[in-house]
C-alpha cells in the first residue's frame, strides 16, 4: 500500500514554514525523502533510519515516529529553490522499495 | 562517474511494438528500479533488481519485462505498447539502499 502525503499541495510566501507529512498503513524500518523539480528526476534529500535521530539538511529537516508509522518533513525559512513536489520512499518488504503520494509546494517571491 | 544513465530520452511508439529502454549505471550498485511517473502523478514501481540475475515484480509489472545479467544494466522492455503506457519512465539504483537512491534523467515515452 501506497504511503500517503498530506497536504497535496500547499503554496507558501518566502520564509514561511511548512510541514509535509507521510504516512504508512505498514511499519516502517527507514523513510527517504526526495525533492522533484518540474521536468527533473527526484533527488534525495535525506533518510531517517529506525531508532534514529532527527535529520538535517540545510533548513529542511525531518522527523521518524515508528510507533505511529510516519514521518514528517520540515521547511523552515522556505526559499524559492525549495519549490517542487515532495516524495517519501519506504520500504514493503526488504527491497520493495515504494513513494507515497507526492505533496506540491510552491513557493512565491 | 556517469551515475544512471537511460537511454532514450524521448520516443514515441505505435500501439503493438515493443522497445527496450536501457539503463546502466557505473557506481557497483546492487539494487535496481524502475518506476513510471505519469503526468501530475507519482512514481510507481513496475520491477526491481538487488543483483545480477535476481528480479522482482512492483507495484504495476504487466505489461513489462526486466532481465539483470550483469551489475551495470538493467533493461526494461515493453511488448505491445498500449496507449496506458505513455508516462515518463525512470531507472534508480543504490548500493544498499541505505544511502538513499540515484535516479537516471528518465524516458519520455508517448505511444499513439
Amino acid at each position: 500500500q501506497q504511503p500517503v502525503q498530506s497536504p497535496q499541495a500547499v503554496i507558501l510566501r518566502e520564509g514561511e514554514d511548512a510541514v509535509i507529512n507521510c504516512s504508512s498503513s505498514k511499519a516502517l524500518y527507514s523513510v527517504h525523502w526526495y525533492r522533484q523539480k518540474h521536468g527533473e528526476a527526484p533527488v534525495f534529500l535525506m533518510i531517517l533510519l529506525k531508532g534514529g535521530e532527527q535529520k538535517g539538511h540545510d533548513k529542511i529537516s525531518a522527523s521518524f515516529n515508528e510507533k505511529k508509522q510516519q514521518s514528517s518533513l520540515y521547511l523552515t525559512a522556505s526559499q524559492l529553490s525549495y519549490s517542487g513536489t515532495y516524495f517519501c520512499g519506504t520500504a514493503s518488504g526488504t527491497y520493495k522499495y515504494i513513494f507515497g503520494t507526492g505533496t506540491r509546494l510552491k513557493v512565491l517571491a | 562517474n556517469a551515475g544512471v544513465t537511460q537511454t532514450p530520452k524521448f520516443r514515441i511508439l505505435k500501439i503493438g511494438q515493443s522497445m527496450t529502454l536501457q539503463c546502466t549505471q557505473d557506481m557497483n550498485h546492487n539494487y535496481m528500479y524502475w518506476y513510471r511517473q505519469d503526468p501530475g502523478m507519482g512514481l510507481k514501481l513496475i520491477y526491481y533488481s538487488v543483483g545480477a540475475g535476481i528480479t522482482d515484480k512492483g507495484e504495476v509489472p504487466n505489461g513489462y519485462n526486466v532481465s539483470r545479467s550483469t551489475t551495470e544494466d538493467f533493461p526494461l522492455r515493453l511488448e505491445l505498447a498500449a496507449p496506458s503506457q505513455t508516462s515518463v519512465y525512470f531507472c534508480a539504483s543504490s548500493y544498499s539502499g541505505v544511502e538513499g537512491y540515484t535516479f537516471g534523467s528518465g524516458t519520455r515515452l508517448t505511444v499513439v
